[in-house]
């Protein structure tokens, strides 16, 4: 069965520093998501993006935040200067063409990123 | 803009039955539900649209109010690997695909 997959699996920082994490959406998806689990809360959106071009953020997505699709496989969340309130799990998700409709989202396994 | 999920942790024994909601204060275009075990990425289990649907697979069935912008999580004949937080994501926009999760209830499952 296809699945998200994100690299790293665990990430450790420093304040200050830029992180990039790493997704493989599902290969026939064509809508890709980012959110983020601070340690036991509840999940959080953070941005879509189809057609290389984001599509909504939240108001977490600040300037520090930025996502590509560098190629036809991968897609990534850059922090440039990740702060302590960055330590969280970051979660990347995939659904079919969306177009109006709601297609069910697919969660990677998450990458957990800790600021020190 | 959060929708609240009731309760906030329930435990159950096997076999018996479960229900979660979830409710907002705005109009839904669609609720998806999710599944979360301890230190694992969200699993989907079901998603409904507006119209006022139900949904089921299995023991797991959903509907989803329209008018009262509620969805219920059913959860008959629980079984040990129910066991983990359930949440809800609302999508309020049309198909944007933007969810807005709720804190989650947390089941727990015991023998």
């Amino acid at each position: 069965e296809p699945e998200v997959t994100q690299t790293p699996s665990h990430q450790v920082t420093q304040m200050g520093q830029e992180v990039i994490l790493r997704c493989v959406p599902i290969s026939n998806h064509l809508y890709f998501y980012w959110y983020r689990q601070i340690l036991g809360q509840k999940v959080e959106f953070l941005v879509s993006f189809y057609n290389n071009e984001i599509s909504e953020k939240s108001e977490i997505f600040d300037d520090q935040f930025s996502v590509e699709r560098p190629d036809g496989s991968n897609f990534t969340l850059k922090i440039r200067s990740t702060k302590l309130e960055d330590s969280a799990m970051y979660f990347c998700a995939s659904s079919e063409l969306n177009g109006g409709y709601s297609y069910e989202q697919y969660f990677g396994p998450g990458t957990r990123l800790t600021v020190t | 803009q959060q929708p609240v999920q009731s309760p906030q942790a329930v435990i159950l024994r096997e076999g018996e039955d479960a229900v979660i909601n979830c409710s907002s204060s705005k109009a839904l275009y669609s609720v998806h539900w999710y599944r979360q075990k301890h230190g694992e990425a969200p699993v989907f289990l079901m998603i409904l649209l507006k119209g006022g649907e139900q949904k089921g697979h299995d023991k797991i069935s959903a509907s989803f109010n329209e008018k009262k912008q509620q969805s219920s999580l059913y959860l008959t004949a629980s079984q040990l690997s129910y066991s983990g937080t359930y949440f809800c994501g609302t999508e309020i926009g049309g198909g944007t695909g933007k969810l807005i999760f709720g804190q989650g209830t947390t089941l727990q499952v015991k023998p």
